[in-house]
């Protein structure tokens, strides 16, 4: 089925550890984006991107790498795992990044850093 | 800065009854897009409504519809027959189109029970 894979489902890092989280899109969506999804706070955006080639920040970047050589693909680098990153994350794609679509969210990784 | 709040952490609808998730939200904008995603035990965020803020029809979509409210920045839900499966988290949203961030920004959530 079309959509957004996230891979993996599941991580459990210890601290200082590193890890890439995957994501892939098939329906040619211009725009993609990490969030990031914490008990009573909503979710949060980490980093986006409009195209391949092009990346920027989010509302909470740190911690987090992302690079877009591809439509398709959008991976989300933790540099050395804190505590802090202990989150459920999605990563989620649109169309283009102005006009009101809603996105396509991926399955969603949930991460724990021990 | 926009805000979005949902001051309902948890409801509870009897099965077959009408329930209302309340969202306000701060904007100084006058054209933006709102929307309502369901996310239930899976984690999957899944998309029930939009409204761009431009139309003042209240936008509908089978048994949810919204009741958008520019001038009070109100965007409330309204799940009526309400099924088992309708339990989930309900999560408000709020997008710039301007913005070339994308960015969608959430309330924190309301988490919905459906009784038998």
């Amino acid at each position: 089925n079309a959509g957004v894979t996230q891979t993996p489902k599941f991580q459990v890092l210890k601290t200082g550890q590193s890890m890439t989280l995957q994501c892939a899109q098939d329906m040619n969506h211009e725009y993609m984006s990490w969030y990031r999804q914490d008990p009573g706070m909503g979710l949060r955006l980490i980093h986006y991107s409009v195209g391949a080639g092009i990346t920027d920040q989010g509302e909470v970047p740190n911690g987090y790498n992302v690079s877009r050589s591809t439509t398709e693909d959008f991976p989300l680098r933790l540099l050395s795992a804190a505590p802090s990153q202990t989150s459920v994350y999605f990563c989620a794609s649109s169309p283009d990044g102005r006009r009101g679509y809603g996105y396509t969210f991926g399955s969603g990784t949930r991460l724990t850093v021990v | 800065a926009q805000t979005v709040t949902q001051s309902q952490p948890e409801m509870s609808v009897q099965e077959a009854e009408t329930v209302t998730l309340s969202c306000t939200y701060d904007t100084s904008e006058s054209d933006y897009y709102l929307f309502w995603y369901k996310q239930p035990p899976s984690r999957q965020m899944i998309l029930v409504i939009r409204q761009e803020a431009y139309k003042q029809q209240n936008a509908t979509e089978n048994r949810f519809s919204v009741n958008f409210q520019k001038a009070a920045k109100s965007f409330s839900l309204k799940i009526s027959d309400s099924q088992l499966g309708d339990a989930a988290m309900y999560f408000c949203a709020y997008r710039l189109p301007s913005s070339n961030t994308g960015k969608l920004i959430f309330g924190q959530g309301t988490t919905l029970q459906v009784k038998p």
